[in-house]
């Protein structure tokens, strides 16, 4: 059964990080593409970014670019998600998810049960 | 980006209608089109990918099609467990974008 856990979500204030992580089981990580996804409160769903099986290749919604930073570690089977300077905007539930990825394909075929970030002083 | 346009925003049946949901994209997306169900407080499931294909799982009652820029959902024979959030994803271009979606009730 594939199964991803999120974890490190929480309180943080303005303007200071935080990194999620990512516990993937039952399925080859190292196999797949993994990506990140983000839901504001009532809102949509905003795609993150996304990396390739060996990390040589991550790519990023243009707005988060700057302040966020996909890693993955295949020998633990963990996706990482580094958030720098947060915003009240950053303020979501946060899913990984693993993607289904090749030329013009970039699906997601299983999700996190997705952890809570909430950014206020 | 390419920007989806989803519609209906909220849609209210009855058990056993047949209900349909439309994605526009502003630009030929080439059948680039998933759909995911989202159940009132759980993580987002995969439905339909490349417009037309159902994932692993997924009863038959489900259906999407379109090309170009125009995509449906449809759900024969609405049943009490359809009662959810459905989204449609381009991912024929970056950044991958996402319908505001669909919130279905009963009636």
């Amino acid at each position: 059964e594939v199964k991803l856990v999120e974890s490190g979500g929480g309180l943080v204030q303005p303007g200071r990080s935080l990194k999620l992580s990512c516990a993937a089981s039952g399925f080859s990580f190292n196999d797949y593409w993994m990506g990140w996804v983000r839901q504001a409160p009532g809102k949509g769903l905003e795609w993150i970014g996304e990396i390739n099986q060996d990390s040589s290749t991550i790519n990023y919604t243009p707005s988060l670019k700057d302040k966020f930073t996909i890693s993955r570690d295949n020998a633990q089977n963990t996706l990482y998600l580094q958030m720098s300077k947060l915003g009240s905007e950053d303020t979501a539930i946060y899913y990984c998810a693993r993607e289904v990825s090749y030329i013009y394909v970039g699906y997601f075929d299983y999700w996190g049960q997705g952890v809570m970030v909430t950014v206020s002083s | 980006d390419i920007q989806m346009t989803q519609s209906p925003a909220s849609l209210s049946a009855s058990l056993g209608e047949t209900v349909t949901i439309e994605c526009r994209a502003s630009e030929d997306i080439y059948n680039g089109l998933a759909w995911y169900q989202q159940k009132p407080g759980k993580s987002p499931q995969l439905l339909i990918y490349n417009a037309n294909s159902l994932h692993t799982g997924v009863p038959s009652r489900f259906s999407g099609s379109g090309s170009g820029t125009q995509y449906s959902l449809k759900i024969n024979s609405l049943q009490s467990e359809d009662v959810a959030s459905y989204f449609c994803q381009q991912y024929y271009d970056y950044p991958y974008t996402f319908g505001a979606g669909t919130k279905l009730e009963l009636k």
